[in-house]
């Protein structure tokens, strides 16, 4: 399963929201309801860290600031007002089959 | 505190051999499946592999790009995973993430993530 990160950066200012796009080259709606999407943040010179689990559920410690939605192919990771330590890379996961597959990553800059 | 630390990495020749290893705390090690992932510098992440836990065997699964020459193995009495890497290629090399599956139901994440170790494959 490709999967297709947009944009390749986004230069946010504090305060306002941002918003990642994330589309996959096949459903990922198992039987069961859920859509095996996730969300990872990586901040500089650091190891990735779950975000959003299943296209919208925030995993524990996340602000809620983050939100995820989507099902199927296409989904949107949304930081409603951005912060100073927002600053990474963020990536998009697909967990419905082997191989995992991630997208190539969203940059996400302070202006 | 759960936790993930990986070792092992260092400078190798191409066509050589390298095992990194893995440990774990602060969680029910037995019971959960292992994932390697990779990232070579400046890049994105790349699944190597996983193990699964006892109850599915150990049952073991690697990327295409790996498969036949690295091996995922475990051993539960000491909370360790390990990756053994033969016929190394130049384009194997990046950090090395050893990564819990989670799962919950039929809900499930990747958490934690270990700090990573460097593997360079260079002459």
């Amino acid at each position: 399963i490709v999967m297709t990160q947009s944009p390749l950066s986004l230069p946010v200012t504090p305060g306002e929201p941002a918003s990642i796009s994330c589309r996959s080259s096949q459903s990922l709606l198992h039987s069961n309801g859920y859509s095996y999407l996730h969300w990872y943040m990586q901040k500089p010179g650091q190891s990735p860290q779950v975000l959003i689990y299943l296209g919208s559920n925030r995993a524990s410690g996340v602000p809620d600031r983050f939100s995820g939605s989507g099902s199927g192919t296409d989904f949107t990771l949304k930081i409603r007002r951005v912060e100073a330590e927002d600053v990474g890379v963020y990536y998009c996961m697909q967990a419905l089959q082997l191989p995992l597959t991630f997208g190539g990553g969203t940059t996400v800059e302070i202006k | 505190e759960v936790k993930l630390v990986e070792s092992g990495g260092s400078l190798v020749q191409p066509g050589g051999s390298l095992k990194l290893s893995c440990a774990a705390s602060g969680f029910t090690f037995s019971g959960s499946a292992m994932h390697w992932v990779r990232q070579a510098s400046g890049k994105g992440l790349e699944w190597v592999g996983r193990i699964k836990n006892r109850g599915n065997d150990y049952a073991t699964a690697y990327a295409a790009s790996t498969k036949g020459r690295f091996t995922i193995s475990r051993d539960d009495s000491k909370n360790m995973v390990y990756l053994q890497m033969n016929s190394l290629k130049t384009e194997d090399t990046a950090v090395y993430y050893c990564t819990r599956h989670l799962i919950v139901g039929a809900m499930d994440w990747f958490d934690p993530w270990g700090q990573g170790t460097l593997v360079t494959v260079s002459s």
